[in-house]
Parts: structure tokens; sequence; C-alpha cells
């Protein structure tokens, strides 16, 4: 199994429908990402979570919010899709107090807001 | 807004040549620096990180760091067909929440 899992690997969705992207983790790490991957921008994050009580909003955060159920799971959720949501997203985990200090990827969701 | 530039490329070389992807950063204080691959449709994976000025040698990988410039290059020697990717630069801006503003990726292209 994947250390990293994200759910689902496609969706396509309609304009105004709520979704929620999935990621949960068996690394043991406290920090995790969201963030989006649009062609000729890299990636940018959405929102991050030091531990269950630690949300923070990132750089592109509107229309976004997220829900961190346990140490292993975070979920970002789109309350009203809309058309420029359309991207890949990456769910990420982190823990330097592991010695490691660079992220490890989930395998992504492709998401397609029609 | 703290930026990351990369060229886009793509950049293709011939197999066996060293290829050569270069990163400049607009934070003067940025003090770490990344490296990931990223294959099409995949997610990145790290393949190298520097923090201090000079070179850092990982196997056929080289990063380049000269914080002066605020220049972070990455070498692939003996390029191989399987090293064409999209190579994301990535700075760490916060070193509390460890967080990083990526570059928009080159596209490597190693030609048999």
């Amino acid at each position: 199994d994947a250390d990293v899992t994200q759910t689902p690997r496609n969706r396509i969705t309609k304009t105004g429908k709520r979704i929620m992207l999935e990621c949960s983790q068996t690394k043991g790490h406290d920090r995790m990402y969201w963030y989006r991957q649009d062609p000729g921008l890299g990636l940018r994050l959405i929102y991050y979570s030091f531990d269950v009580k630690d949300i923070n909003k990132g750089e592109i955060s509107d229309g976004y919010s997220v829900s961190r159920q346990a140490q292993a799971k975070f979920s970002l959720s789109l309350e009203s899709a809309i058309p420029n949501q359309t991207a890949l997203y990456f769910c990420a985990t982190s823990d330097p107090l592991q010695g490691y200090y660079g992220y490890t990827f989930g395998s992504g969701t492709r998401l397609t807001v029609v | 807004q703290k930026e990351v530039e990369q060229n886009s490329g793509p950049l293709s070389v011939p197999e066996g040549a060293i290829a050569s992807l270069n990163c400049t950063y607009s934070d003067r204080g940025s003090q770490s620096f990344f490296w990931y691959r990223q294959y099409s449709g995949k997610s990145p994976e790290l393949i190298m990180f520097i923090y201090s000025n000079g070179d850092k040698e990982d196997g056929r990988f080289t990063a380049q760091l000269n914080k002066a410039s605020q220049y972070v290059s990455l070498l692939i020697r003996d390029s191989q067909p399987s090293d064409s990717a999209t190579y994301l630069c990535a700075v760490r801006v916060d070193n509390y929440g460890q967080n990083f503003v990526f570059g928009p990726g080159t596209r490597l292209s190693v030609l048999p």
C-alpha cells in the first residue's frame, strides 16, 4: 500500500456541487498539506495542518475547506465547485522531527469541474 | 510575493550527456532548496536537497547552490531516457511550517 493515499484518483463534477477529496497516510507524519497543480503554475498551497487541532490557510484557500479527522487523515472540500478549480490536487506529508525535510506526495486526484 | 522561476523547457539532451536545470528565487533569506522529479501524470518525488553554498553530489545528480546570486541548479550526468520528466525546484520559505514555494518546473527530454 502507498504511504500517502488519495481518493478518488479521478473525478468529474458539475458546477455548484460540493465535493470532498480524501487523503490518508501511514507515514506517521504530523504535518499534512493540500496543493493544487496547474500547467505552467507549479504547485500552490491550499491548506496545511500541523496536527489535528492546527489548521492553516495557504496561498489559495478561497473556495476550499479542510478537515483533519485524525493524525492520518486530511480531507479537502470544495464547497461549491467552479470550473477554474479544475486541476490536479496533491496531498503531502512531512515531519522534520523525524529527520524528513521533504514532502511525501500522494498519487494525486485529477478533478474536472464542468 | 516570494517567487521561484525556472525555464519551462522542454530541455532536450542526448543520452549520455549532462543535463543542466536552473532555478532562481526572489527571497534572499531562503535557506533550503529542494529538487523534485515528476513523471507525466505522477506525483513529485524528492531527489535532492541542499542547504549550503557549493555542490552536493548524489550518484548521477549534483545540486549547486549560490545564495549570493540566488541561484540553484541540478546537474544530471550520463542522462538516460528514464530521466525524462519535469523537474520542480522548491524553496523553503517558512522554517516552522516547512512550507515551500515551487517553481513551475522544467520539462527534460533525454533523446536515445
